[in-house]
């Protein structure tokens, strides 16, 4: 069964380094999402991805966050300067249409320390 | 460091018990609404999902019930197992506008009793 995958699925780094997180969507999908889900919280939505551009984004969201599709199959989400409150599960999720169901990945546990 | 969390609301149930989780949402124009399950360390997986034109779906063991009058929306789980024990969540989206963000409710947890 295809599925979205991420990498890496732990990542600790220093406060004010840049970290990027990888995503592979499933194949055949058009539209890609990042969420956040801080330790015993909801998840959140961070942004939307259609077409090689951000069809929509949060507060969350602000210009500390990059994403890319560098390529025919990655999906990155760039933070440029982490702070310590960025410590959370980021989890990566595709869609085939915009209105059909979104699958996760397993998630990227980002530490900031 | 203390880190602070939702308390998540619990539902334990016996193995075999039907379960019954409940969701309130608070967007009248969301018009899709999906249920995923969270299991610990792992990113939330697509259970059911239901859109406004009906009130009942079911699939394998789980059936969604929606009530657009009270926003509420709920998960039946029959002949529960211990391998449902999870967080559930309920989301909704707007169908039809320019948003296909999911909002997340808080999430539920089962916890089955063997």
């Amino acid at each position: 069964e295809p599925e979205v995958t991420q990498t890496p699925s732990h990542q600790v780094t220093q406060m004010g380094q840049e970290v990027i997180l990888r995503c592979v969507p499933i194949s055949n999908h058009l539209y890609f999402y990042w969420y956040r889900q801080i330790l015993g919280q909801k998840v959140e939505f961070l942004v939307s991805f259609y077409n090689n551009e951000i069809s929509e984004k949060s507060e969350i969201f602000d210009d500390q966050f990059s994403v890319e599709r560098p390529d025919g199959s990655n999906f990155t989400l760039k933070i440029r300067s982490t702070k310590l409150e960025d410590s959370a599960m980021y989890f990566c999720a595709s869609s085939e249409m915009m209105n059909t169901e979104a699958f996760f990945g397993q998630g990227t546990r980002l530490t900031v320390v | 460091g203390e880190s602070v969390g939702l308390h998540l609301p619990t539902l334990s149930v016996q193995e075999g018990d039907n379960s019954i989780i409940n969701c309130a949402y608070s967007n009248s124009a969301s018009d899709y609404f999906i249920w995923y399950k969270q299991e610990s360390g792992k990113g939330p997986q697509f259970i059911i999902d239901i859109r406004s034109n009906m009130d009942k779906r079911q699939g394998q063991r789980v059936t969604v019930l929606l009530n657009k009058t009270v926003k509420h929306l709920s998960l039946q789980i029959a002949a529960t197992q211990p391998g449902d024990s999870a967080v559930y969540f309920c989301a909704e989206r707007a169908l039809g506008g320019a948003t296909n963000k999911l909002i997340f409710g808080t999430g539920t947890l089962l916890a089955v009793q063997p």
